[in-house]
This record gives C-alpha cells, structure tokens and sequence, in this order.
C-alpha cells in the first residue's frame, strides 16, 4: 500500500514569505505527527494530531509556525514570514493511533530552504 | 539535558563486525522503544520496536532495553555496507516520540 507522502520535496522561498507543506498519511492512520530536521541533527517534535484535534502544539517554536488536519486525513504545516533559521528538512509520520504502540511511519520530508 | 542521549558517533565499522548502538534517557515514563534507520536524504524508517525491558530479535537485529538503568540498545550482526545509514532511538509514553539525535554508522567493504 502507498506509504506518507509529502509535498513538495523541495521548497525554496525568500524570506518573509509564506510557506505551505502538505502530508499524506496512510490511509486509516488516525495520528499525525510533524517533525524539523536540521542538518546533521535528530528530530525536533513540533505537532501532533489524533484525528483533526491536535492534542499536543508544545514544539511549534513560534506563532509563525501552524498546522492543520481535515478529514483525519491530509495535514498542512504553514510558516507565516519564514526566516532563514526555518531552514530544514520537514517530516511528516503517521502511525494507527497516538495511544497504540506509536509505531511511526515517516514520509520523505520537504527540503525548505529560506534564501 | 536532553531526555534522550544518544553518541553522535560517527561509527565505523569491517563488513561482518558486530554493531552497538546504545541510548540512555531519564524519563522513566517512557515504555515504548524504538530504533529508526535513515538513509541519506531519506526519512527515517522503523526498524524494530520493544515495549517495557528484555530482548527482541529480528533477523541480524537485536533490541535490548533495560529499563532498569534507562539505556536501550541495539545490536546488528553480521554487518553489512547496506547497513550504512544513522541510526535513531526513539521513545514515547503515548502521543509523541522523543527522538535522540542519531548515530551515524560506516561500514566498509
């Protein structure tokens, strides 16, 4: 079956303009995680979502940064007025539910890159 | 200090050597443990999750958790250079994971 999926893979922007990334989890994965690499770093947690609600916005590093889920399916992550430091690789993972085993399903990410 | 350490590395390695791969952490909540593999310019993919302490075996894998002493491990045997990649713990209570910050593993021909 088809795995995540994200949109686009690579994102350049200039900065002070706003960004949309889009994630495809697998289908009937109810949880919904978002996650920035930068390079040469672990995973830095900035949202998740079980269902539409997101339960848990701690690692958002601003008011810039935004996300949203319709559906229980598709999620956007939005950087408002980005700046060069948004620079990263952003990944999307799914898995069957938040309070389940947590299994992870990781997409390919979107390479941003804020000039 | 971050809930979860994990030696940057990098690790390098024979083809055919025995890996370890070890991660220590303090919240003693956590009770899943899981290790990712990422390849370059790739997500990160599951390799093997274990739930509370003991081992947990999967072909050349090996998961070991000691929660006891809050450090996981994992073991690759037999390694192979498809085996090159970063190496990532990850834990979680319910809802998000925690993350270390990887190894990144060398295998040579």
């Amino acid at each position: 079956g088809a795995g995540v999926s994200q949109s686009p893979s690579n994102k350049v922007t200039e900065k002070g303009k706003d960004v949309e990334l889009r994630c495809d989890p697998i289908s009937g994965h109810t949880a919904l995680y978002w996650y920035r690499q930068s390079l040469g770093q672990g995973l830095e947690f900035l949202i998740y979502f079980q269902g539409n609600s997101a339960p848990d916005k701690s690692g958002l590093p601003s008011d810039r940064f935004s996300a949203e889920r319709t559906g229980g399916s598709v999620s956007t992550l939005t950087i408002q007025r980005t700046q060069q430091e948004d620079s990263a690789v952003y990944l999307c993972a799914s898995s069957l539910s938040s309070t389940s085993t947590n299994e992870q399903y990781f997409g390919p990410g979107t390479r941003l890159t804020v000039t | 200090q971050k809930e979860v350490e994990q030696d940057p590395g990098p690790l390098s390695v024979p083809e055919g050597a025995i890996v370890s791969l070890n991660c220590t952490y303090s919240n003693s909540a956590f009770q899943y443990f899981m290790w990712y593999r990422q390849y370059s310019r790739k997500g990160p993919e599951l390799l093997m999750y274990t739930y509370s302490s003991g081992n947990k075996e999967d072909g050349r894998f090996t998961a070991q958790v000691d929660k006891s002493s809050k450090y996981i491990s994992l073991f690759i045997r037999d390694s192979q250079p498809s085996d090159s990649a970063t190496y990532l713990c990850a834990m979680s209570n319910a809802g998000k994971s925690t993350f270390g910050d990887g190894t990144t593993l060398t295998v040579k021909p």
